[in-house]
């Protein structure tokens, strides 16, 4: 089983509707979660982090966290072209002191207009 | 805030010759970095974790006499690809880890293009 699981995609959207993701992990003591956008041929930027279940909330983005099913989900609202990338879902790794994250593969969102 | 750059962003050498590519935070100190590589169409890989005054953690399977990583400072940490390979051509990319509240969180350098011919 992977640490740090995704639905690889890609995920198509219409310019406008709601883009859903999700993210499973295996590590029950994780705490602190990610997602992070990719765009071909460039380095992963942060979205947002998110840390005590519940949902959190960044303009068009929503991330959802339920510790107790393992699972965090990514919403983006209002989806636009130019939120077509790969996003990745990442998980910090409790055991390490150094502050690693697993990342999942990633699931590559295709927003059509 | 949180800005981190690379150095250089692409880089073509020859067979044979090594490779330097520098990693900085501009706006924050970062205790430690991460350098990945990630080859076409697939995931991140994590190569060694780069500690500021401490030699650097490397995962298995990376061979660290190839992959000399240095953290002089809080705010410079170097990948030397050493007498580098085609194989070894790939995106390579660093983040850093800040301090402070989510200090989890790492932001992630531009990336460095190695094509080695």
């Amino acid at each position: 089983q992977k640490e740090v699981e995704q639905n690889s995609g890609p995920l198509s959207v219409p310019e406008g509707a709601i883009a859903s993701l999700n993210c499973t992990y295996s590590d029950r003591v994780s705490q602190s979660f990610f997602w992070y956008r990719q765009y071909s041929g460039k380095s992963p930027e942060l979205i947002m982090s998110i840390y005590s279940n519940g949902d959190k909330e960044d303009g068009r983005f929503t991330a959802q966290l339920n510790k107790a099913s393992q699972y965090v989900s990514l919403l983006i609202r209002d989806s636009q072209p130019s939120d077509s990338a790969t996003y990745l879902c990442a998980v910090n790794k409790q055991t390490d002191s150094w502050g690693k994250l697993q990342f999942g593969a990633g699931t590559q969102v295709v927003v059509t207009p | 805030g949180a800005v981190v750059s690379q150095h250089p962003s692409w880089v073509i050498c020859k067979s044979g010759t090594s490779v330097k590519i520098e990693c900085r935070s501009l706006d924050f100190q970062a205790t430690t970095m991460f350098w990945y590589r990630q080859f076409p169409k697939q995931s991140l890989m994590l190569m060694a974790t780069s500690n500021e005054g401490s030699k650097a953690t490397y995962e298995q399977g990376v061979e660290k006499d190839k992959f000399l990583i240095n953290h002089a400072s809080l705010t410079l940490s170097t990948l030397t690809v050493t007498s580098a390979h085609p194989e070894d051509s790939s995106f390579y990319i660093c983040s850093a880890r800040a301090q402070g509240a989510g200090a989890d969180t790492q932001y992630f350098g531009p990336g460095t293009r190695l094509t080695v011919l």
